[in-house]
């Protein structure tokens, strides 16, 4: 079956530390994004991609870095200088940039602790 | 800026009810519009894809409709079942995506 994997389902992590969170995709899809979910806040683009080895800032990119060095794989590092980071993460991935619509993944809950 | 507005927050029925979710949209100039469902700490479930020139789509209980000049979308549940309780998001793609806010759905058996 095609679609997208998130892993992990939970992380946790200390302060001043790094975390990856992992996007997988076998949709041969181009366009892979990363939202944010926050209650009552609804979804917020972190990073798009639209094709191998070039990313962009979606609205809220500080304090979050990614690489798209293949095309099934966008995997999402939240950084120290993220000061608020707990929250749901969400990847997607897209034909046609966007006009075929949009895949969702199962997302990582990221906890600070 | 394109937003995206989705009424009722919430909505409570009772099995069996047929119901409506709208979702309206400032910027007509849209490729489609897409309903997701939500169930609570898991990804987005896509319904429904709608291209902007298409009028509708029905999937079995789920039918959704788009009229762009009016900016407006309506997502049908016929026959509501507990099982169709969840978050239910629209989102419009226009060169980036665009997310309402959801209405959350419980049907009561």
């Amino acid at each position: 079956d095609g679609g997208i994997t998130q892993s992990p389902k939970y992380l946790f992590r200390k302060e001043g530390q790094n975390v990856t969170l992992s996007c997988e995709q076998n949709l041969n899809h181009d366009a892979m994004y990363w939202y944010r979910q926050d209650p009552g806040q609804g979804l917020r683009l972190i990073y798009y991609s639209q094709i191998v080895n070039d990313f962009r800032k979606g609205d809220i990119a500080e304090g979050y870095s990614v690489s798209r060095e293949k095309k099934e794989s966008f995997p999402l590092t939240v950084t120290s200088a993220q000061k608020n980071p707990t929250a749901f993460y969400l990847c997607a991935s897209s034909a046609d940039r966007g006009q075929g619509g949009y895949t969702f993944g199962s997302g990582t809950r990221l906890t600070v602790v | 800026k394109q937003e995206v507005t989705q009424i009722p927050a919430a909505l409570s029925v009772p099995e069996g009810e047929n119901l409506v979710l709208n979702c309206s949209f400032t910027d007509s100039a849209i490729y489609n519009l897409q309903w997701f469902r939500q169930d609570p700490g898991k990804g987005l479930t896509s319904l429904l894809l709608i291209q902007s020139s298409q009028r509708e789509q029905t999937s079995g209980r789920l039918n959704a409709s788009l009229d762009k000049s009016s900016g407006r979308s309506t997502l049908y549940i016929a026959a509501s079942q507990p099982g169709d309780s969840a978050t239910y998001l629209c989102a419009v793609e226009g060169g980036k995506l665009i997310f309402g806010q959801g209405t959350e759905l419980s049907v009561k058996p």
